[in-house]
């Protein structure tokens, strides 16, 4: 499968508190873009990553990109209730006519 | 702030009857995807759309789903007949190009009884 693979599955944290998710993929790419779902809801999009970039911010989050390693981190920074969520990388491979290829996501949980 | 329109949110029926769902992409938007989400795994993608013509529909159960784009703007997915195992939530998003941003709307959550 050319699926990526978040890790943890789960993370439970104190609110105020750093979470880090990690996203791992098999096959060379085009970019990586990580999207947040609140239960029940649709996906939004947070960043994207290109194969050529190491490293993105946007507010709260930071994007690391390893193309040596095939691997991605989403770092949420001062974490907050509304955090709560499931994330999700997605990769758009090579020759893969643009296609996105998701994971199955880490839920975080942000305890008050 | 554009958005996705889907309906209807929420569905109940009866296996063996025909359900179906409408889109309305962002404005502009030319490619727009249909993605099936089961309840603690990723979206897995049904068919997409550049304008009014499939790109990609190789996840399509073709025998029992169906899309259609007609004028290249909002999209209808229909499942005939439908069955136990389609019970998950059905996520329509849009992108101004295949390679960009993909925006999502708030899905159709299916129960098949």
């Amino acid at each position: 499968s050319q699926q990526g693979e978040e890790d943890p599955q789960a993370l439970s944290i104190q609110e105020g508190e750093n979470a880090t998710m990690n996203c791992s993929y098999k096959t060379s790419i085009n970019n990586l873009q990580w999207y947040r779902q609140n239960s029940g809801r649709g996906l939004v999009h947070l960043i994207l990553i290109r194969s050529n970039e190491r490293e993105k911010h946007s507010g709260r989050l930071r994007v690391t990109l390893d193309t040596s390693k095939k691997s991605s981190s989403l770092l949420i920074t001062a974490s907050r209730a509304a955090d709560t969520a499931s994330y999700f990388c997605a990769t758009d491979f090579m020759d893969s006519n643009y296609q996105l290829i998701w994971g199955a996501g880490t839920k975080l949980i942000i305890k008050p | 702030e554009a958005e996705v329109a889907q309906s209807p949110r929420y569905k109940i029926t009866e296996k063996s009857q025909a359900v179906a769902f409408w889109c309305d992409p962002i404005s502009g938007h030319a490619t727009l995807y249909w993605y099936r989400q089961i309840l603690g795994q990723g979206p897995e993608l049904l068919v997409q759309f550049q304008d009014e013509s499939v790109v990609d529909d190789s996840q399509l159960p073709k025998d029992r789903f169906s899309a259609e784009r007609l004028k290249g703007v909002d999209s209808t997915l229909k499942i005939q007949p439908a069955e136990l195992g389609d019970s998950a939530m059905y996520l329509c998003a849009s992108s101004r190009l295949s390679q960009e941003t993909q925006y999502f709307g708030p899905g159709t959550r299916l129960l098949v009884l």
